[in-house]
Order: C-alpha cells, then structure tokens, then sequence
C-alpha cells in the first residue's frame, strides 16, 4: 500500500526558505519509472505543479520558480524534500506531495500540508 | 507555456449526463488526465490516458480525447460526484506538468 505523508512548518516568515518533507511507503524511489513531486493549491485556488524527482536522481521544476525550487531525496529514509527560498504571501497554499510511475499522472497524493506565509 | 482551459462550473440534476470539458492546442495529441477533488481532501484520480480508470472508479466515469478539446463525462450523475474536476498534461516543450483551472460540478 503506498502512502505519502507531508511535514514540515506550517507558519513562515516572508523571505524565508520553506522545508517540506515527504516521508513515503509502498515503493522505492529506485524502482525504474518512480517520481515523487510536489503540486500545491491556493486556498480557492487551482491545482500547481511545483516540482519532480524521477528514480534516476532527474529532476524537473515549474519554469517560472526554478530559481526558487530545490527537490532532492533521502532515499535511506524514504524521503523526498522540497526547499522553496524566499517566500512570499502569495505561496501561501496546500502543499502535496504526489507519486507516479509509469505515465506522467499522480496516482497517489499526500493528504496534504497547509502553508501560511505571514508576518 | 500551453494553457488548459476549463469551465468555471457544471450543474446537474440527479440521474443525468455531465461533461467537463478542457481546452488545450492540439490536446488531442496529448496524454490527458483528471482528478476529482472534493471539498478538504487532496485530489484523486478518475481517468488516466485520455480514458483509462484505475480500479475503483466507477464505470459511469468517462472520458475521451480529441482536437482541441478533452471531455469527461460522468453518467447518472450523483450526488457524491458533487466535486472540483482538474485535467492535467505533460507538456514536452516546456518540460512541466500543467493543470487546468478546474471545474466545479454541483449536483442540483
């Protein structure tokens, strides 16, 4: 059975860098064709696909917060990190963290960890 | 970047036909899926590949794909389909994941 769990602050300053955590079970990030990413929602809002770290260490990022996004792994601790520099009001959001394997869809999503960014 | 288009909102009565609707440039030459999301819980997903369910997810839910436009279509609609729907593409030339804005299905 996979799972996904999200942690990390719930609260940031704006400016700060934001430290997510996605510890998972049910698979192996080093079985061919696995990805862990990370997709967030602002409250009302639509659905954000930030970032995606594929079994062979690839990576992928949202264009327009690449310079802001760093996705790496643990994998001794089956876990996937997500650090966004700099945050704003406006990423304040839902972030979850989301599996796939062999097509580019999500068929496993974390139950998702709200992020507020306020002074 | 490619942009997916979705309708704000769908009613329907009990028992009848819906069918959301995404937008996209030649997204019939793309792999579309969507996702039900209700209120609260993270998203689930109903249709893979243009048409393919994963196990669970009932027979009433279809979907289909072609031209410009990528069409899900839930028969003898429910209430408990009353949710938020999002398709989502791979979209090669800008090397990213994108998400239409969603449509709200509300059941009268």
């Amino acid at each position: 059975q996979i799972t996904l769990k999200e942690s990390g602050p719930r609260l940031v300053k704006p400016t700060q860098t934001l430290t997510l955590t996605c510890t998972f079970s049910g698979f192996s990030l080093s079985t061919t064709g696995v990805g862990v990413g990370w997709i967030r929602q602002p409250p009302g809002k639509a659905l954000e696909w930030l970032a995606l770290l594929f079994w062979d260490d690839d990576k992928r990022y949202r264009p327009s917060l690449r310079s802001r996004l760093t996705i790496g792994k643990d994998a001794s601790k089956n876990q996937v990190v997500l650090n966004m520099t700099n945050m704003e009001p406006v990423d304040t959001a839902t972030y979850f963290c989301v599996y796939r394997q062999v097509g580019d869809y999500y068929d496993f999503w974390g139950q998702g960890a709200l992020v507020t960014v306020s002074s | 970047s490619y942009v997916l288009t979705q309708a704000p909102s769908v009613s329907v009565t009990p028992g009848q036909t819906a069918m959301i609707t995404c937008g996209g440039t030649n997204i019939g030459d793309k792999s579309v899926h969507w996702y039900q999301q209700k209120p609260g819980q993270a998203p689930i997903l109903v249709v893979y590949d243009d048409s393919d369910r994963p196990s669970g997810i009932p027979e009433r839910i279809s979907a289909s794909n072609s031209g410009s436009t990528a069409t899900l279509t839930i028969s003898r609609v429910e209430a408990g389909d009353e949710a938020d729907y999002y398709c989502q593409v791979w979209d090669s030339s800008s090397d990213q994941e994108v998400f239409g804005g969603g449509t709200k299905l509300t059941v009268l």
